[in-house]
């Protein structure tokens, strides 16, 4: 079965400075990986996915990441922060085709002056 | 295009009530599905519909729980009767399939009291 590690409950940055958030899976083949992101109050939006080719993703908002097979990994990055981009980050994993997405527990971003 | 609609926003209920919630998704998506989101965590699938047809609820409390999807587009969730740990946010998602990703809802917060 499929699984999603987010190791970092709660991440605390300075406006301006780089970020990355780290998400691990377990999936036997290549699996369909997402970034999600929940403000507070809504639904989840779609940051980014991956599921071939380049193994390094660009997304909305200016973030990215990167699919490193050999550490099962699909970490994601943004080089500035911005005070809007505080909010709750979810990683998440399919197998393709119309089966379900396994989500991990989330991060929760703070963003400082 | 629209997003997913979904209804209430919020719904305050003591123990032991029923409660319903309702989805629209967005037109000409055949896939829906229903997450629930405890406080702290990440969604949890409920159950998957394949247009009106049900493709996996093996997660879903048939006990108390019950969802339909009528005419293969919008869909309800039920809860009868509820306890307190059903207290969460349940999100409707759609998609065209897991390669596309989903898009949410932004859910339902129920609150048992």
């Amino acid at each position: 079965a499929q699984s999603v590690t987010q190791p970092d409950i709660h991440i605390t940055v300075s406006e301006g400075a780089s970020l990355e958030l780290r998400c691990n899976y377990s999936y036997g083949a290549t699996p369909y990986l997402f970034w999600y992101v929940q403000s507070p109050g809504q639904g989840l939006q779609l940051l980014l996915k991956y599921f071939s080719g380049d193994t390094l993703v660009q997304g909305i908002k200016g973030f990215e990441a990167e699919f490193k097979r050999s550490q099962s990994s699909f970490n994601l990055r943004k080089p500035s922060v911005h005070w809007s981009d505080a909010a709750e980050y979810f990683c998440a994993v399919g197998e393709g085709g119309n089966t379900p997405l396994v989500f991990g527990k989330g991060t929760r971003l703070s963003v400082i002056a | 295009e629209a997003g997913v609609a979904q209804s209430p926003r919020y719904k305050i209920i003591e123990k032991r009530q029923s409660v319903a919630f309702w989805c629209n998704p967005i037109s000409g998506h055949a896939t829906l599905y229903w997450y629930q989101q405890i406080l702290g965590q990440g969604p949890k699938l409920l159950i998957q519909f394949q247009n009106n047809g049900v493709v996996d609820d093996s997660q879903l409390p048939k006990d108390r729980f019950s969802a339909e999807r009528l005419k293969g587009v919008d869909s309800t969730l039920k809860i009868q009767p509820a306890k307190l740990e059903d207290s969460a946010v349940y999100l409707c998602a759609s998609s065209l399939g897991t390669g596309n990703g989903y898009t949410f809802g932004s859910g339902t917060r129920l609150t048992v009291v």
